[in-house]
């Protein structure tokens, strides 16, 4: 069973400052997706990366995707409140299937 | 905008209740799955379809079944609710072959299940 393991699990930090939240495996996925999940919401699509290496920018959010294709990063840059939510990462998987990690709760006071 | 819905934001049964959980997409997508989440486990699988009729059993199968006679409709089914299976049911649906294994999944927003 291929697994993704995310950290940290929880993150509480003041508007401005910078954060990283990381995903990592020992299995090779063909590709890696970030998703955010708000309160009563279901998670909603950030970025895939397939590429190993690549790094993909939206607005303040930077991911990237190892080089080996095991292990991705979400950094953001000056944190709002509006960042607020459940952070997911998700490696494909065979027949469209994903496997996801347990999460990064984060929390942005203003 | 890919729509998914799901028939219930909430919903309350009794132990040994057959449960029945809708999910209608408006995108045509060929891939419809069932999730359940729950405070540390994360997102897990429990049922896939990728055609009309077709299903798959994901990572947690046991005490569910599913049925898909619709592209458009998939039903996740509690065939006897037990109180283990109180959690938060997320449906997604997603394109099929596109020429990109990588396609998205687009969430409901989920059915909060009790089961007392």
């Amino acid at each position: 069973t291929q697994l993704l393991e995310q950290s940290p699990q929880f993150l509480s930090i003041q508007e401005g400052e910078n954060l990283t939240v990381y995903c990592n495996s020992s299995s090779v996925f063909s590709s890696l997706q970030w998703y955010r999940q708000e309160p009563g919401e279901g998670p909603v699509l950030l970025v895939t990366v397939v590429t190993g290496g690549e790094v993909k920018k939206l607005k303040r959010l930077t991911f990237q995707f190892g080089d080996a294709r095991k292990d991705s990063s979400l950094h953001i840059t000056a944190a709002q409140p509006g960042d607020t939510g459940l952070y997911l990462c998700a490696g494909g998987r065979s027949n469209y299937k994903l496997t996801f990690g347990k999460g990064t709760l984060l929390t942005v006071n203003p | 905008d890919v729509k998914v819905t799901q028939s219930s934001r909430y919903l309350v049964k009794r132990t040994g209740e057959k449960v029945f959980l809708e999910c209608v997409q408006d995108m045509d997508h060929e891939n419809m799955f069932w999730y359940r989440q729950d405070p540390g486990l994360g997102l897990r699988l429990i049922y896939f379809s990728y055609d009309v009729k077709m299903k798959e059993k994901g990572d947690i199968p046991e005490g569910y079944s599913v049925s898909r006679e619709k592209k458009e409709r998939f039903s996740l089914i509690l065939e006897s609710a037990s109180t283990n299976q109180t959690s938060m049911y997320l449906c997604a649906s997603s394109w099929g072959d596109r020429g990109d294994g990588n396609q998205p999944q687009h969430f409901g927003d989920g059915t909060r299940l009790s089961i007392l």
